[in-house]
């Protein structure tokens, strides 16, 4: 089944600890993104990939890094988490072949104490 | 920055009633896409739009683009529960980034 996983769906952490959100997809698609979502502003992108190596910011990346080693795997980690970092974060695959119609995993609720 | 404003920002129908649903930004997109997500899940893509006028239709959807691809509506002709949801629009730029507006939500009542 193609598909969007990420891991954990439910993270709990407090100010500071380094955490890793997984994400992968098995539809050999060269475009990978990471989105945030807060209510009432919709879905904000953090960073997109449109290939192996090649990340960029998109339109709210501070506090977050990713990489891009593997065609499937897209990590989102947040070095040092922060309270305002407290989201629902969707990572989201695309061929690009079809004006980059995108599929999205079920989503990482995550709470910063 | 480019934004996306869509509108109404909630929703509550009657099932069986028909309801238009607005996206407008002042920026001009590559192509303009249209989302609908349920509680705790990933949006789901509905449809794409890409040239100025274009109209597309889904059983009762219909999703039109601007002219200037700068805006774009979505109709659902005799709203059924079914339709319940949170509706998104986004604009995309060949790749390079995606817009989401902040959504309608949906709600149809039986």
């Amino acid at each position: 089944e193609a598909q969007v996983t990420q891991n954990p769906r439910y993270l709990i952490t407090v100010t500071g600890k380094k955490l890793t959100v997984t994400c992968s997809q098995n539809m050999n698609h060269e475009y990978m993104s990471w989105y945030r979502q807060d209510p009432g502003l919709g879905l904000r992108q953090i960073y997109y990939s449109m290939n192996v190596e090649v990340t960029d910011k998109g339109d709210v990346p501070e506090g977050y890094k990713v990489s891009r080693k593997e065609k499937r795997n897209f990590p989102l980690i947040l070095e040092s988490p922060s309270p305002n970092q407290t989201s629902l974060y969707f990572c989201a695959s695309s061929s690009g072949l079809v004006n980059y119609e995108q599929f999205f995993g079920p989503g990482t609720r995550l709470t910063v104490l | 920055t480019q934004l996306l404003e869509q509108s109404p920002q909630f929703l509550s129908i009657q099932e069986g009633e028909n309801l238009t649903v607005y996206c407008n930004s002042s920026s001009v997109f590559s192509s303009l896409q249209w989302y609908r997500q349920e509680p705790g899940e990933g949006p789901v893509l509905l449809v794409t739009v890409v040239t100025g006028g274009e109209v597309k239709k889904l059983k009762r959807l219909t999703f039109q683009f601007g002219d200037a691809r700068k805006d774009s509506s979505l109709h659902i002709t005799a709203a059924q529960p079914g339709d319940t949801g949170l509706y998104l629009c986004a604009g995309e730029n060949y790749g390079q980034n995606f817009v989401f507006g902040p959504g309608t939500r949906l709600s149809v009542l039986p």
